[in-house]
């Protein structure tokens, strides 16, 4: 059972826009910054956004993230069959004295 | 380039031990804080370990904690895992990450390696 609680998948047809939850408590999200991972199949984990809603250089501006209390949300826009891969949210959970995961959640693009 | 480059997994025996390795090149290694991330087959993504810069700072899971420990050798641009007492629950892909250079935080896993298996099995 991960601290983090993201939907097990979300899927949603090529061009249209999804959103993946992530819910988490005070002593992490809500007092913490948020990252995004993208995980393709077989390859590392790749960040797509940290300190909440910022994109490292060479992610396109269609991935998004947001933050409200104690939950986190990634947007993507635009969706390609590209796309379809796991999504992970993290961040630091103070009461633990450790960083988190959530569970994941895989992305199908119809 | 930014590198970060694995080694030391392989099959070991409940029980047993192993120590990996991460090398690090391309950025200033002791600079940045480093950490451990594992994957269990099929199985989504679990932090196992951090290292302040200057291993001033170290965090583990409660999973490993008090089995594993981490270490860096800023003068080798290497950061280490040893693993003791090794359970079958322990097999997974074995990853170091970086944070990313302008993160306000620890957390923002920007260089990844290619990570490194670890099977625990009789």
């Amino acid at each position: 059972q991960s601290v983090l609680t993201q939907p097990p998948s979300v899927s949603a047809a090529p061009g249209q826009k999804v959103t993946i939850s992530c819910s988490g408590s005070s002593s992490n999200i809500g007092n913490n910054y948020v990252s995004w991972f993208q995980q393709l199949p077989g390859t590392a984990p790749k960040l797509l956004i940290y300190d909440n809603n910022k994109r490292p250089s060479g992610i396109p501006e269609r991935f998004s993230g947001s933050k409200s209390g104690t939950s986190a949300t990634l947007g993507i826009t635009g969706l390609q069959t590209g796309d379809e891969a796991d999504y992970y949210c993290g961040t630091w959970d103070g009461s633990l004295s450790g960083r988190v995961f959530g569970g994941g959640t895989k992305l199908t693009v119809l | 380039e930014v590198q970060l480059v694995e080694s030391g997994g392989g099959l070991v025996e409940p029980g047993g031990s192993l120590r990996l390795s991460c090398a690090a090149s391309g950025f200033t290694f002791s600079s940045f804080s480093m950490n451990w991330v594992r994957q269990a087959p099929g199985k989504g993504l679990e932090w196992v370990s951090s290292i302040s810069s200057s291993s001033t700072y170290i965090y583990y899971a409660d999973s490993v904690k008090g089995r594993f420990t981490i270490s860096r050798d800023n003068a080798k641009n290497s950061l280490y895992l040893q693993m003791n007492t090794l359970r079958a629950e322990d097999t997974a892909v074995y990853y170091c990450a970086r944070p990313h250079i302008s993160a306000a935080t620890g957390d923002a896993f920007h260089i990844w390696g290619q990570g490194t298996m670890v099977t625990v099995s009789s």
